[in-house]
């Protein structure tokens, strides 16, 4: 199993482009979930999903959107990049949202700077 | 809002001292309290706690749930140079969300 994997890497953007960030797990998990993480601080959710053609806002959803067409798949998109999303995004998916199912795993996370 | 709480933020210590991290937590609809190890990269798992009082143990690490006190703690005894790094409690609810706290950066110098 490849787990969770994050495209790209590492991004530069300038202000108000657009993009999207990949994630992908071969796991067959049915809850996917995007954080950020700025330095010093723990992790923010984003937006989450608990199956396939569901999804929910998190802590900090302004400025992006989300959806989940597939059970692998749970692209995050930046609408309008702005210099206050500069951080590192982490993807993360566990079996479920039964209370022994919710170990999270994450992907390797993206690097996200905005000039 | 719900919200979580780490302290210390930060803590130095020498190989072979044992540590305790804390975790204190106000949310709405608890589901499970969650540590993680961040080295630098993703986090990783560590434990899942749901039940007051039940120690949950993995090498020298530990940890323990108060649900009425609302707080968690992370023992780590005899500490290694690779227990360098930030500690992450996380919060669970049965809305499905996560809330991590900021973390303990833990540093073990030799």
């Amino acid at each position: 199993n490849a787990g969770v994997t994050q495209t790209p890497k590492f991004q530069v953007l300038k202000t108000g482009q657009s993009m999207t960030l990949q994630c992908a797990q071969d796991m067959n998990h049915e809850y996917m979930s995007w954080y950020r993480q700025d330095p010093g601080m723990g992790l923010r959710l984003i937006h989450y999903s608990v199956g396939a053609g569901i999804t929910d806002q998190g802590e900090v959803p302004n400025g992006y959107n989300v959806s989940r067409s597939t059970t692998e798949d749970f692209p995050l998109r930046l609408l309008s990049a702005a210099p206050s999303q500069t951080s590192v995004y982490f993807c993360a998916s566990s079996l479920g949202w039964e209370p022994s199912y919710n170990e999270q795993f994450f992907g390797p996370g993206t690097r996200l700077t905005v000039l | 809002e719900d919200k979580v709480v780490q302290s210390p933020l930060s803590l130095v210590v020498h190989e072979g001292d044992t540590v305790t991290l804390n975790c204190s937590y106000e949310v709405t609809n608890f589901r499970s309290l969650l540590w993680y190890k961040q080295e630098k990269k993703a986090p990783t798992f560590l434990f899942m706690l749901t039940s007051s009082g039940i120690e949950k143990k993995s090498g020298r690490l530990s940890s323990i749930l108060d649900k009425k006190e609302l707080f968690s703690i992370l023992n780590i005894t005899a500490t290694q140079t690779g227990d360098s790094a930030v500690y992450l409690c996380a919060v669970d609810t049965n809305a499905g969300k996560s809330t991590f706290g900021d973390g303990t950066t833990l540093t073990v110098k030799p």
